[in-house]
């Protein structure tokens, strides 16, 4: 019962670096987003996804993209890291329908920006 | 917009203390609301949900009311173990699914 999985679980970049956060879930979940935490200012949201082909922007998407072109995957990709994207990332999915569902949560990934 | 105000921590505990943790919310419309559990090293947990007014989640011996005429949804715990040690996350999801987590609560209970 693997449920939410992101890798890599840590990330060391350099600034102006590329890379790609990977986020799967196998519960057949239309909604997924990603989050970042950061300390003090709990978890804000990035992009989300209502199902696949559909995304959306969140509280904070400058620097970061996202695809969802099958239900089960959702990346997260930042085009040219910088330091203040430093930071905790989390992936979460539910099912649609309704504000009464919860989110089911990834481990994280740690990722720092040098 | 929406958002979620929760108490500043961190908070420190004896074992068998009785925890609250405040939480109030700004919402548009009826938002459902949480409680996540966070431990060390792993992503959050559901501890309890309410989903209309005066609704009472519990789990684990957790409560949480939701109070519509003060837009609160307070977490207490009558007797904190050890174990309860972690940060603690309100949360909202209104219906357009715009959810806002508060900053975090870290619980330390000592035994």
């Amino acid at each position: 019962n693997a449920g939410v999985t992101q890798t890599p679980k840590f990330q060391v970049l350099k600034t102006g670096q590329s890379m790609t956060l990977q986020c799967a879930q196998d519960m057949n979940h239309e909604y997924m987003s990603w989050y970042r935490q950061d300390p003090g200012m709990g978890l804000r949201l990035i992009h989300y996804s209502v199902g696949a082909g559909i995304t959306d922007q969140g509280e904070v998407p400058n620097g970061y993209n996202v695809s969802r072109s099958t239900t089960e995957d959702f990346p997260l990709r930042l085009l040219s890291a910088a330091p203040s994207q430093t930071s905790v990332y989390f992936c979460a999915s539910s099912p649609s329908g309704g504000n009464n569902q919860p989110q089911h949560f990834g481990d994280g990934t740690r990722l720092s920006i040098l | 917009g929406n958002s979620v105000t929760q108490m500043e921590g961190p908070v420190t505990l004896s074992e068998e203390a009785f925890l609250t943790i405040n939480c109030t919310y700004t919402a548009t419309g009826y938002p459902s609301l949480f409680w996540y559990v966070q431990y060390p090293g792993e992503g959050l947990q559901l501890l309890l949900k309410a989903t209309k007014a005066d609704d009472k989640g519990s789990n684990k011996g957790f409560e949480a009311t939701y109070r519509k005429e003060t837009t609160s949804f307070h977490l207490e715990k009558g007797s904190v173990q050890v174990s309860d040690s972690a940060v603690y996350f309100c949360a909202l999801r209104d219906n357009n699914n715009d959810m806002r987590f508060g900053a975090g609560t870290r619980l330390t209970v000592k035994p």
